[in-house]
């Protein structure tokens, strides 16, 4: 069982859709993170979470809403997208504390049509 | 968080030392330099953090300057395994909550057979 799980791996929405991206962790972190990695882009920070408040949101249109009921599941709510939002998106988890590593998961790869 | 250089890009030769610069010339006192390293169609992974002293684990060696503007991550021996994208991180110690990693694009290591 691997430490940071997504589904779905692979996902193709029209830009009418309403679709969702699910992380959960079984590492015990108290600390979730959602990033977005665009072709030939450094990776972006969207959200953070810990102990279930979001703690960073880093200028994410609204049409991305993260949702995160408890400490180990990590929701992504996609609605209206646009094409360039197709990415892969990636989720981590971590301790919680500024030394701790974060473990990623192997991402949801996003198409939007 | 302060901003690093790494090289676009880096060769070496199977089981030679690979030694990866990162430049941080704006670094604080306060700023723990952190590596993690991308594998082809993998979410990136912990390498090694340290503060001012250098550090070793299983996985590479980490030798800070002694001013701490800069820092090379050192693989002993490369293997094919560790052709990867490899990133040199600055998160703020004294920010408490998560640890919000801020990627930037990164060396590209090429292991030649």
């Amino acid at each position: 069982e691997t430490g940071v799980t997504q589904t779905p791996r692979h996902l193709v929405m029209g830009m009418t859709n309403k679709k969702s991206l699910k992380c959960e962790q079984h590492l015990g972190h108290n600390a979730m993170y959602w990033y977005k990695q665009s072709a030939k882009k450094p990776l972006e920070l969207m959200f953070v979470y810990n102990f279930k408040e979001q703690t960073e949101n880093n200028s994410v249109p609204s049409r991305f809403s993260p949702e995160c009921p408890n400490s180990s599941h990590l929701f992504l709510h996609l609605h209206t997208l646009q094409p360039e939002d197709s990415a892969l998106y990636l989720c981590a988890s971590s301790q919680g504390d500024f030394t701790g590593e974060l473990f990623f998961g192997e991402g949801s790869r996003l198409t939007v049509l | 968080d302060a901003k690093t250089t790494q090289p676009n890009s880096m060769e070496s030769n199977e089981e030679e030392p690979v030694h990866l610069p990162c430049n941080h010339s704006t670094i604080s006192g306060t700023d723990y330099i952190h590596w993690y390293r991308q594998l082809p169609s993998q979410g990136p992974e912990y390498v090694i953090h340290g503060l001012t002293s250098n550090v070793n684990n299983r996985m590479a060696s980490l030798a800070i300057a002694e001013d701490r503007k800069s820092s090379t991550l050192i693989l002993h021996r490369a293997t094919l395994r560790d052709a990867a994208v490899y990133y040199c991180i600055l998160r703020d110690m004294g920010q408490t909550g998560a640890n919000n990693l801020f990627f930037g694009t990164g060396t590209r290591l090429t292991v030649i057979p």
